[in-house]
């Protein structure tokens, strides 16, 4: 079957650093998102990785390993409003559509 | 500015009614999305459509409904016959081809049944 894997909640303090796991198994691998969605909005996009390693943009990099099935997303110098819901997608290559996993909700403190 | 317009944000619906949700794209994208997010799940696709004057199901279409008359719009139907409507509903495009086929989302209808 297709299974995507994060944690449902996660919690850290303004300017410390949070690592978001994502794991899946999918009828085949044509890349994987990170989508941020604050609640009640829209996801926006943040990043894509369809080679393995580390993808850096800013505050926010993201991780791929296609043999273990595994991404991350990490996230530096934690400000307030990176709270929200964080989402994990991956296109299968055999039928070309997006499976979303059921996302991360993030708590920033103070 | 491009975007994907939703309406309306929000929608109350009675049991045994048929509501229409708007989606307007001017992103010149080929393909348009209907997902549908409930609390603790993932997005899960309702239809999509390539092109004009086609589309496929996804993989909860029982009782949605959809039409792709125009480039630029993509409505959904939840009929009456969906058991249990009550969602945020996201509309999304993408332009098709080579890449990585960001998608782009609305800002997303939240439907309540009555």
């Amino acid at each position: 079957g297709q299974n995507i894997d994060q944690p449902t909640e996660m919690t850290a303090t303004e300017g410390a650093i949070v690592q978001i796991n994502c794991t899946y198994q999918t009828s085949g691998f044509n890349g994987l998102f990170w989508y941020q969605q604050h609640a009640g909005e829209a996801p926006t996009f943040l990043s894509y990785n369809v080679l393995d390693g580390l993808e850096e943009k800013g505050r926010f990099s993201s991780f791929l390993s296609r043999s273990k099935g595994y991404s991350y997303l990490l996230l530096k110098e934690l400000q307030m409003k990176d709270s929200a819901s964080y989402l994990c997608a991956v296109r299968s290559s055999n039928t070309g559509k997006l499976i979303f996993g059921q996302g991360t909700t993030l708590q920033v403190k103070p | 500015d491009g975007g994907i317009t939703q309406s309306p944000k929000y929608l109350f619906r009675k049991e045994g009614q048929n509501v229409t949700l708007s989606c307007e794209q001017n992103l010149n994208h080929d393909a348009m999305y209907w997902y549908r997010q409930d609390p603790g799940q993932g997005l899960r696709l309702i239809y999509y459509s390539q092109i004009v004057n086609d589309f496929q199901k996804g993989d909860i279409a029982e009782g949605y409904s959809v039409s792709r008359e125009k480039k630029e719009s993509f409505p959904l139907t939840v009929t009456s016959a969906q058991k249990n409507p009550t969602a945020f509903y996201l509309c999304a495009s993408t332009r098709e081809g080579r890449g990585a086929n960001v998608l782009t989302f609305g800002a997303g209808s939240r439907l309540t049944v009555l």
